[in-house]
C-alpha cells in the first residue's frame, strides 16, 4: 500500500528540548515536503526536498531543519522548540511539483 | 497578497444541492491545480487535479480552471452530509518546485 508514515502522531514537550519528527514514504517519490497547519492560515510549506541531499526552504523555515540522506526518509528537526511551533505538521511526497501530493497522517505537536 | 485565496466559509448547502467552491491564485506561472478534502483532524486527501483550461469531471465532482482569470473552482453535485469537510485549493509552481495552499473553505451539507 502506498503511504507516507509520520512519527510520532502526538507529542507534548517543553521549550528548548530538541525533537525529531520522522517521515518515510514507500512510493519512490523524489519530492518531499513538510507543512505546518494553523487555524485560519492553511498549510504552509516549511522545507522541501527535490532529491537526496537536495533541500530548500519553503515559506516558514525559521526554527526548523531537515535532512534527506535517503530517498524514502525526510525527518523534520526542531533543535530548540518554542511555543510558537505548536501546530499540526504534515509530511507529503509526490513525483514532482506538477503532481498531487500524498500526505502522512499528521503530527500534533505541543510545545509548552 | 496571499498566493492562493479561498473564502473560509462556512458554506452551507442542503443535501442534494450543488456546492460551489472557489479559489483564486496570484502566481501567473502556476501550472498544476489541485483540490483536496480534509476532515477535521485528518490529513488532506486528493479529490481532483486539473492542468488545462476548462472542466474536468469525476463522478459528482467537477473542477473548472480559467488561467486567464487565475481562477479554479470545484462543483460538488448531489451534495451529501459526508461531503462536510474543509476543501483546500492548491497550486503547483513547476518552475520553482513549490506548492501553495489556500486556507480552505469549510463546507456544511445539511441533511
Amino acid at each position: 500500500e502506498a503511504q507516507v508514515t509520520q512519527n510520532p502522531r502526538y507529542l507534548i514537550t517543553v521549550t528548548g528540548k530538541k525533537l525529531t519528527v520522522t517521515c518515510s514514504q514507500n512510493m519512490n517519490h523524489e519530492y518531499m515536503s513538510w507543512y505546518r497547519q494553523d487555524p485560519g492560515l492553511g498549510l504552509r510549506q516549511i522545507y522541501y526536498s527535490m532529491n537526496v541531499e537536495v533541500t530548500d526552504k519553503g515559506d516558514v523555515p525559521e526554527g526548523y531543519k531537515v535532512s534527506r540522506k535517503e530517498k524514502r526518509n525526510f525527518p523534520l528537526i526542531l533543535e530548540s522548540p518554542s511555543p510558537n511551533q505548536t501546530s499540526l505538521y504534515f509530511c507529503a511526497s509526490t513525483a514532482g511539483s506538477n503532481q498531487p501530493q500524498h500526505f502522512g497522517d499528521g503530527t500534533r505537536l505541543s510545545i509548552l | 497578497q496571499k498566493e492562493v485565496e479561498q473564502n473560509s466559509g462556512p458554506l452551507s448547502v442542503p443535501e442534494g444541492a450543488i456546492a460551489s467552491l472557489n479559489c483564486t491564485y496570484s502566481d501567473r506561472v502556476s501550472q498544476s491545480f489541485f483540490w483536496y478534502r480534509q476532515y477535521s483532524g485528518k490529513s488532506p486527501e486528493l479529490i481532483m487535479s486539473i492542468y488545462s483550461n476548462g472542466d474536468k469531471e469525476d463522478g459528482r465532482f467537477t473542477a473548472q480552471l480559467n488561467k486567464a482569470s487565475q481562477y479554479v473552482s470545484l462543483l460538488i453535485r448531489d451534495s451529501q452530509p459526508s461531503d462536510s469537510a474543509t476543501y483546500l485549493c492548491a497550486v503547483g509552481v513547476y518552475n520553482f518546485n513549490k506548492f501553495y495552499f489556500g486556507s480552505g473553505t469549510k463546507l456544511n451539507v445539511k441533511p
